[in-house]
């Protein structure tokens, strides 16, 4: 079965830097959700997409940004890096229409911060 | 707001033994409680989920959990531990919000199962 794909798999970025990491969603899935897990942390919710609009919104920091668009793959933008946003990013994708309320979650993109 | 709380940073257990992985949660509602695995360098999986019914809820790999309103909580359990089993495991809680609402993490509980 398909499953979410997160790319790059990998990145290293300096200070100052922009990022921007991408998910493709299970196909037939409408809700896309962004997460971050620092070093020995639990995963932190960012922020939401359901059918394209911005749903929900966590504790995403101004320097971030995220969108869906009409294909349901998301982007999460991530302008003048700091050291502290050095971690595993996770998207993980569910349906509504399934209603098993259950979040499918892609391998994660591990970003460096130097 | 919801949460949940895993109080134990580490669990032991010797192959072939049974394992309990503790998780008390704390909601407004109904509670919607997960748990997930992550192996080292992967992505979280799904193990098993209670939204309603029956108490004893059953998943994968041969884990199952119980949810218990009166004491708030939904230990994960397994009768014979495994090897394999060795990850990190998290409770999660749908939180409000947006279609289905995102999922409120504890801590992790590191499992390690010795030969």
């Amino acid at each position: 079965a398909a499953g979410v794909i997160q790319s790059p798999r990998h990145l290293i970025k300096e200070k100052r830097e922009t990022a921007t990491l991408k998910c493709y969603p299970i196909p037939r899935h409408d809700t896309v959700y962004w997460y971050q897990q620092g070093p020995g942390q639990d995963p932190q919710f960012l922020i939401s997409f359901y059918e394209k609009m911005q749903s929900d919104k966590g504790s995403i920091p101004d320097r971030f940004s995220a969108q869906q668009f009409s294909d349901y793959h998301s982007e999460l933008n991530m302008s003048s890096l700091e050291l502290g946003d050095s971690a595993l990013y996770f998207c993980a994708s569910s349906s509504t229409w399934a209603a098993d309320y259950e979040q499918y979650f892609g391998p994660g993109t591990r970003l460096t911060v130097t | 707001a919801q949460s949940v709380a895993q109080p134990e940073d580490q669990v032991n257990v010797a192959e072939g033994n049974p394992l309990t992985v503790k998780c008390t949660y704390s909601v407004s509602g109904n509670p919607y409680l997960f748990w997930y695995v992550q192996y080292p360098n992967r992505g979280l999986q799904f193990l098993l989920k209670y939204i309603t019914g029956d108490n004893l809820v059953k998943g994968s790999y041969g884990f199952e959990a119980e949810f218990n309103k009166s004491q708030t909580s939904f230990h994960l359990k397994k009768p014979s531990a495994l090897v394999s089993d060795s990850a990190l495991y998290f409770c999660a809680v749908r939180g409000y919000g947006g279609s289905q609402g995102n999922l409120i993490f504890g801590k992790g509980t590191k499992l390690s199962v010795k030969p």
